[in-house]
């Protein structure tokens, strides 16, 4: 089955640094990468995500790149915020498919 | 909608009590998931459901993990009986389903569950 690997397990930034977050897969038939966000005591919420037909996708502050044939894709963060500190997870599927998320990330926004 | 819904919202039992977790997809919404968080192991999909039938139980732990979706707006995991290793986070999630262009998965709120 899928195994999705992600890195670094913790991050912290200064506020107004950026942020990269990595992540690989196994399965090469995996063509979908959403990416969640958890803060503490919350539910994770969908943030971003792309599909295996694009290679980089950006809204606002966040974007997410795909690298297809290496099977990695990373969550970048510009110009960070104490109140985007949370566990960041990636995660994979074939679509339609369950998804197989990565051990997830801690990001500390430092003010 | 109020999106997915699951009660309770804590829970805390007694080793070798059933517990009963129990979740409300959104309304229209063709697949179920059921998911375990801890901090050792992070978010682990325990069993899916497409159109109300299991799909994938591989990473139900063991027998005394059971889930059931009677219809397409009701869902249950039980445990019997719990042990204290049982203690975490099971978050239920819905998505529209396989078919559909933008399948994303929608979180409940969680129900914390401690076995003593």
């Amino acid at each position: 089955g899928e195994n999705v690997e992600q890195h670094p397990s913790t991050l912290s930034v200064q506020e107004g640094d950026s942020a990269v977050i990595k992540c690989t897969y196994s399965d090469s038939a995996s063509n979908y990468f959403p990416w969640y966000k958890q803060e503490l005591g919350k539910r994770p919420q969908l943030i971003i995500d792309i599909r295996s037909n694009v290679g980089e996708k950006k809204d606002q502050r966040i974007a997410v790149t795909l690298n297809k044939t290496a099977k990695h894709f990373s969550l970048h963060i510009t110009e960070t915020q104490p109140e985007d500190s949370a566990v960041y997870f990636c995660a994979a599927s074939i679509e339609g498919n369950m998804l197989t998320f990565g051990g997830g990330t801690r990001l500390m926004v430092k003010p | 909608d109020a999106g997915v819904i699951q009660s309770p919202r804590h829970e805390v039992t007694e080793m070798g009590q059933e517990v009963t977790l129990r979740c409300k997809p959104i309304s229209g919404h063709n697949s179920l998931f059921w998911y375990r968080q801890t901090m050792m192991r992070g978010l682990e999909l325990l069993i899916y459901f497409n159109n109300n039938v299991p799909i994938d139980d591989s990473g139900m732990p063991e027998d005394r993990f059971s889930a059931k979706m009677p219809n397409a707006s009701f869902s249950t995991l039980k445990i019997q009986p719990s042990e204290p290793r049982d203690s975490a986070v099971y978050f239920c999630a819905s998505s529209p389903g396989p078919s559909t262009a933008k399948n994303i998965q929608y979180f409940g709120a969680g129900t914390r569950l401690s076995v003593l």
